[in-house]
């Protein structure tokens, strides 16, 4: 167990929709990362936030969007989803020093 | 940009050796990693080397690397059925927090 936690697991969802993905990062991590996996793209990453500011910005479409909360958890919003947003979305944190990022079990998005 | 290159695909034999390869193109990457990532599964950070290093074993793993080539292997010694899973490679710079990811090597262990 990693400590970081998403939820949830799976999610199905129709095309147009809009969804929000949770993370819980590791006791004490401040910075979180969102990466997409998909059979396509591999593992893309998508952004970073860092105490709660955007810190990076990866291949993240404009339909994305993500926070990161004063409790630390972060959120990433997938709207006006298409089929091609099927994919894995991991999210990992990582503590100050950032040597190290631990990954969430990821939560598989199906658009049908 | 940065680039990380990994072979598809690696089938040995329980109790035999594994190799899996990487080479990477950032120059300034600081950071080298392996993760493996079994099926339905997330990534499990297996270790990481600091790029002024050329080798670091941790118990049945060893990496080595080639800065000058910018090239990595991970070694597992007496592999076994539980290590089939996909290994990734990946690298970050000081300055560039996010990880570049290969593509993944699966390795299956034959019995």
């Amino acid at each position: 167990d990693s400590g970081v936690t998403q939820t949830p697991k799976h999610l199905i969802t129709a095309t147009g929709q809009r969804v929000t993905l949770r993370c819980s990062p590791r006791s004490g991590d401040l910075s979180v990362y969102w990466y997409q996996q998909s059979l396509d793209q591999g593992l893309q990453f998508l952004i970073q936030y860092y105490n709660g500011e955007e810190r990076a910005k990866g291949n993240i479409l404009e339909r994305f969007s993500a926070q990161q909360f004063p409790d630390l958890h972060s959120e990433l919003n997938l709207s006006s989803l298409e089929l091609g947003d099927s994919a894995l979305y991991f999210c990992a944190s990582s503590s100050v020093t950032n040597t190290e990022a631990f990954f969430g079990q990821g939560t598989r998005l199906t658009v049908v | 940009g940065e680039d990380v290159e990994q072979s598809l695909f690696l089938s040995v034999r329980e109790g035999d050796s594994s190799v899996i390869n990487c080479t990477y193109t950032d120059s300034s990457s600081t950071y080298l990693y392996w993760y493996k990532q079994e099926p339905g599964a997330g990534l499990q950070l297996l270790t990481y080397i600091f790029s002024n290093m050329d080798m670091k074993q941790d118990q049945r793993l060893t990496v080595l690397l080639n800065k000058k080539d910018k090239h990595l292997s991970l070694r597992i010694a007496d592999t076994q059925t539980g290590d089939s899973a996909i290994y990734f490679c990946a690298e970050r710079s000081a300055d560039r927090r996010a990880l570049t990811f290969g593509s993944g090597t699966r390795l299956q262990v034959q019995p």
